[in-house]
């Protein structure tokens, strides 16, 4: 079975500033997904960045990036130059196949909050 | 926004009822995920549904069943409802290209608050 942990339950950073949110992973699978989602207090899931197993670049979307190391089975989140809306929960997921579907094994989070 | 849409959007029942939560995908997609996410935690898959059909399922007992409809929207009923069924439950709509399509994005809708007293 897969796992997913995240470390820092809360992190705190401020406006303009780069923060990085740890996810570290478990499988024994070759081929795997790695997502990372936002879930502000209004509960939705908001999908922000994957990394596939076999890319060789690390995944950017905007101000998001993974720093994906697969030997050391990490793929952590940056952040780069935060702002205010940026505060939510992060989730660090892994797609595992059920056998003909896929399903999301997600870590436990991390509360971020951005400050002036 | 996703285009994921999920109803209604908050539930209060009593122990030992029956609920029904519905989703309707995003356009072009074929198929949904549910998932339970109890305060303070990460979401847990419940099910997934391909093109009508139970496309793997996670640790929850049979009475979480659910439907998927011929446009690919999607129904979550819990029977016998317990206080711990209280939680947030996600639908995710994704676009499958086959089994084991390793290329999926799940996109999740507002999700529904259900609350069991």
């Amino acid at each position: 079975a897969q796992k997913i942990t995240q470390t820092q339950p809360g992190m705190f950073v401020q406006e303009k500033e780069a923060v990085t949110l740890d996810c570290t992973y478990d499988t024994s699978d070759q081929s795997y997904g790695l997502f990372w989602y936002k879930q502000p207090s209004s509960g939705e899931m908001i999908f922000l960045i994957y990394q596939g197993s076999y890319d060789e670049q690390n995944a950017t979307e905007g101000r998001y990036s993974l720093n994906f190391q697969k030997a050391r089975k990490s793929a952590n989140l940056v952040i780069s130059a935060s702002q205010l809306g940026d505060s939510a929960m992060y989730f660090c997921a892994m797609r595992e196949s059920t056998g003909g579907g896929n399903k999301l094994t997600f870590g436990t989070g991390t509360q971020l909050k951005v400050e002036l | 926004e996703t285009g994921v849409t999920q109803s209604p959007t908050h539930l209060i029942k009593t122990r030992g009822q029956q609920v029904t939560l519905r989703c309707s995908s995003q356009s072009g997609h074929n198929t949904v995920s549910w998932y339970q996410q109890a305060l303070g935690q990460g979401p847990q898959f419940i099910f997934q549904y391909y093109r009508e059909e139970e496309n793997g399922r996670g640790n929850f007992p049979p009475r979480f069943s659910g439907l998927q409809f011929p446009n690919y929207s999607s129904e979550l009923n819990v029977n016998a409802l317990e206080l711990d069924d209280s939680a947030l439950y996600l639908c995710a709509s994704s676009m499958l290209r086959g089994s084991g399509d390793s290329a999926e994005t799940q996109y999740f809708g507002p999700g529904t608050r259900l609350l069991v007293l």
